[in-house]
């Protein structure tokens, strides 16, 4: 079963702030965090590892709940570059497989 | 630019036909993921190939299969086309580590099946 993501899709306006939401079904090892822009490849932003990581680079950060099973990314003082889908990927350990969430797709007006 | 590349960039084809998909790994990486993505979905899973042996598979049927080479490289087959394998073919090299590792992908092959 993959991730469901959370919301589907939101607007913003430049500076805004957003919040993605990922949560799984399956006990989780890690959480990647990926943005797709229309017709092209999806591009890594960051990972996380169970133990309740927190991580950020950047006005992009994340983090990892692993008891419950959740994962959100914060996108702060939005850019219009932030735009696109956002996809979270879990992990089971010692299983390779990446399982990609549902999607949110994020627009950045001016 | 994450320095994986796939050829074709696009491909169109016909139901029934074979199809090949090429995906040259990043330096240093000996694993690939290949994903199918399908218009407005995100990427599913089909397999992944560590030191040119299948390291797990997705719920794809067997008429997607591949090959690993010892330069790391890989091939996507599927032969029997159909209507619905019509997407975006995604690979990504990576470098094991438990679970730990990213995922590079690369820009894609575009296949649309007629």
């Amino acid at each position: 079963q993959q991730p469901v993501q959370s919301p589907q899709a939101v607007i913003l306006r430049e500076g805004e702030d957003a919040v993605i939401n990922c949560s799984s079904s399956k006990a989780l090892y890690s959480v990647h965090w990926y943005r797709q822009k229309h017709g092209e490849a999806p591009v890594f932003l960051m990972i996380l590892l169970k133990g309740g990581e927190q991580k950020g680079h950047d006005k992009i950060s994340a983090s990892f709940n692993e008891k419950k099973q959740q994962s959100s990314l914060y996108l702060t003082a939005s850019q219009l570059s932030y735009s696109g889908t956002y996809f979270c990927g879990d992990t089971n350990f010692g299983n390779e497989k990446l399982t990609f969430g549902t999607g949110t797709r994020l627009t950045i007006i001016p | 630019e994450t320095g994986v590349t796939q050829s074709p960039t696009h491909l169109i084809k016909t139901r029934g036909q074979q199809v090949t998909l090429r995906c040259s790994s990043q330096s240093g990486h000996n694993t690939v993921s290949w994903y199918q993505q399908a218009l407005g979905q995100g990427p599913q899973f089909i397999f992944q190939y560590y030191r040119e042996e299948e390291n797990g598979r997705g719920n794809f049927p067997p008429r997607f299969s591949g090959l690993q080479f010892p330069n790391y490289s890989s091939e996507l087959n599927v032969n029997a086309l159909e209507l619905d394998d019509s997407a975006l073919y995604l690979c990504a090299s990576s470098f094991p580590g438990q679970g730990q590792e990213t995922q590079y992908f690369g820009p894609g092959t575009r296949l649309l099946v007629l």
